[in-house]
C-alpha cells in the first residue's frame, strides 16, 4: 500500500512570495489533514477534511492561507503571500475515518528567506 | 481548552526501560494516541487508548488513566533505534485532534 505522498519535499521562497503545496493521501481514506510542525513542537492541525468538506478549518490563517480538496482525493494548500514565521513543516495526513490512526506523509519543509 | 505537558528531553540506556508521561487537562476526550518522529521525518502511529488500562504491542506498552488525567508509553529492551521524539496526542471527537511538543528520547549505548 502506497503511503501519503507530498510536494516538494523541500522548498525555499523570499516572502511575500506564493506557495503551493500538494498532498495525495492513501487510497480509500476519507479524512485528510494538514498540520504545521515547527522544530521541537508537536503537529498543530490547520485544517481537517471528511471528503470534500472542511470539517475543522478553525487554525488556518485564512487571511493568507488557502486549502482544497475538490474530489475528495488530492489536496493542496496555498500561502499567499508567505511571512517568515511560515518557515517550518507542513505535514499532511490521512486515516480511513476520523478515528482511526493517522498516516502522514513525508512533509514539506518551507523556508521564507 | 486542551492542555497537554509532556517531559522535554529523556535520555535512557540501551536495553533499559523508559517510561515517557502525558499529562493534560480536558474536559473529555475520546482517545489517546501516542506517535514516534524520527528526526526529520515524519510522524508513525504507535498505539491509541480509548478505556482505561495498559495497551502492550511488543517492547511497547501504553497506559491510559481518565480518572488521574494521564498516560505513559513504556518502552522496554531499549534499542538505538528508538531515539526518536514521542509525541502525545488526545483525540476528543468533533474532529479535534491536540498534539503534544512531544518527548525527545536519547538511546545511549
Amino acid at each position: 500500500e502506497a503511503g501519503v505522498v507530498q510536494s516538494p519535499r523541500y522548498k525555499i521562497i523570499e516572502k511575500k512570495q506564493p506557495v503551493a503545496f500538494w498532498c495525495n493521501p492513501i487510497s480509500g481514506h476519507n479524512t485528510l489533514y494538514w498540520y504545521l510542525q515547527n522544530l521541537g513542537q508537536g503537529p498543530e492541525l490547520l485544517i481537517r477534511y471528511e471528503n470534500e468538506e472542511a470539517v475543522d478549518d478553525s487554525q488556518l490563517p485564512k487571511d493568507r492561507f488557502s486549502a482544497e480538496r475538490l474530489k475528495g482525493v488530492d489536496s493542496t494548500l496555498k500561502i499567499q503571500p508567505a511571512e517568515l514565521g511560515d518557515s517550518a513543516v507542513y505535514l499532511c495526513a490521512s486515516s480511513r475515518d476520523g478515528v482511526d490512526e493517522q498516516f502522514f506523509g513525508p512533509g514539506t519543509r518551507l523556508t521564507v528567506l | 481548552g486542551q492542555n497537554i505537558d509532556q517531559p522535554t528531553e529523556m535520555t535512557a540506556t540501551e536495553g533499559a526501560i523508559v517510561q515517557i508521561n502525558c499529562t493534560y487537562q480536558t474536559s473529555g476526550f475520546n482517545g489517546l494516541f501516542w506517535y514516534q518522529q524520527h528526526a526529520g521525518e515524519a510522524p508513525t502511529f504507535l498505539s491509541y487508548n480509548v478505556l482505561d488500562g495498559l495497551e502492550e504491542k511488543g517492547r511497547f506498552s501504553s497506559f491510559l488513566s481518565r480518572s488521574k488525567g494521564y498516560s505513559y508509553l513504556l518502552l522496554k529492551e531499549l534499542q538505538m533505534k528508538d531515539s526518536a521524539s514521542y509525541l502525545c496526542a488526545l483525540y476528543s471527537g468533533t474532529y479535534k485532534y491536540i498534539f503534544g511538543t512531544g518527548t525527545r528520547l536519547k538511546v545511549l549505548a
